[in-house]
């Protein structure tokens, strides 16, 4: 059973152009929710998403979008990219109704701009 | 507001000493309880929690924290550190928040282990 696995493991990007990570849930998990690990922090939620549906968003930018797919994989995508977006992103996923301390954490993409 | 203080950045041990790693947390209700560890390039891997009942809780290779609500702490512990325990370790605090449950972390505490 493939726990989460995120894509792409690691990316390059410059400043002002656009990315697409990509995270696929643990089997039988319906929710995912991304995090952003600045180097030297811990992860900051960014946004959960349910049913296709965005849940709830951290304290992010309108740049930071995502979407999930029927089969509940799901995208972030971030617009006009900023040397302060370089991070771990990390995909966290877990089955709505589980309850607590469930969730399960992918390896995350490291993404650098320059 | 919610949140998570490590108040230690990094810590160094020698392999076969004991640990402890301190975790406060702000939370308005009774909280949920985590530690996780994260090797370098790695994602974070889930040490032990806490939600109710015993406060010694047990968890992975050898770890322990103890949730003591009086001082809003959450102690990882260990009674004798192996060279593959270094790590970063996290401490989170989570729980439900308009119908959708997240996690806050702390910034982490980096563990060193001396030879």
């Amino acid at each position: 059973d493939a726990g989460v696995t995120q894509s792409p493991t690691h990316l390059i990007k410059t400043r002002g152009q656009q990315v697409t990570l990509r995270c696929s849930p643990k089997s039988g998990h319906d929710t995912v929710s991304w995090y952003q690990q600045a180097l030297g922090q811990g992860p900051q939620f960014i946004f959960q998403y349910y049913e296709e549906e965005e849940r709830q968003r951290g304290n992010f930018p309108d740049r930071f979008s995502g979407h999930q797919f029927p089969n509940y994989s799901s995208e972030l995508n971030v617009n006009a990219l900023l040397l302060g977006d370089s991070a771990l992103y990390l995909c966290a996923s877990s089955l709505e109704g589980q309850g607590a301390g469930k969730a399960f954490f992918g390896q995350g993409t490291r993404l650098t701009v320059v | 507001a919610q949140s998570v203080t490590q108040p230690d950045i990094h810590i160094t041990v020698s392999e076969g000493a004991s640990l402890e790693l301190r975790c406060n947390y702000s939370y308005g209700a009774t909280p949920y309880l985590f530690w996780y560890v994260q090797s370098p390039g790695q994602g974070l891997q889930l040490l032990l929690k806490y939600f109710s009942g015993d406060t010694l809780v047990q968890g992975i290779k050898g770890f322990e924290a103890e949730f003591k609500r009086s001082q809003s702490s959450f102690n990882l512990r260990k009674p004798s550190v192996h060279w593959s325990d270094a790590a970063e370790y996290f401490c989170a605090v989570g729980g439900l928040t308009s119908g959708t449950y997240k996690y806050i972390f702390g910034t982490g505490t980096r563990l060193k282990v001396l030879a």
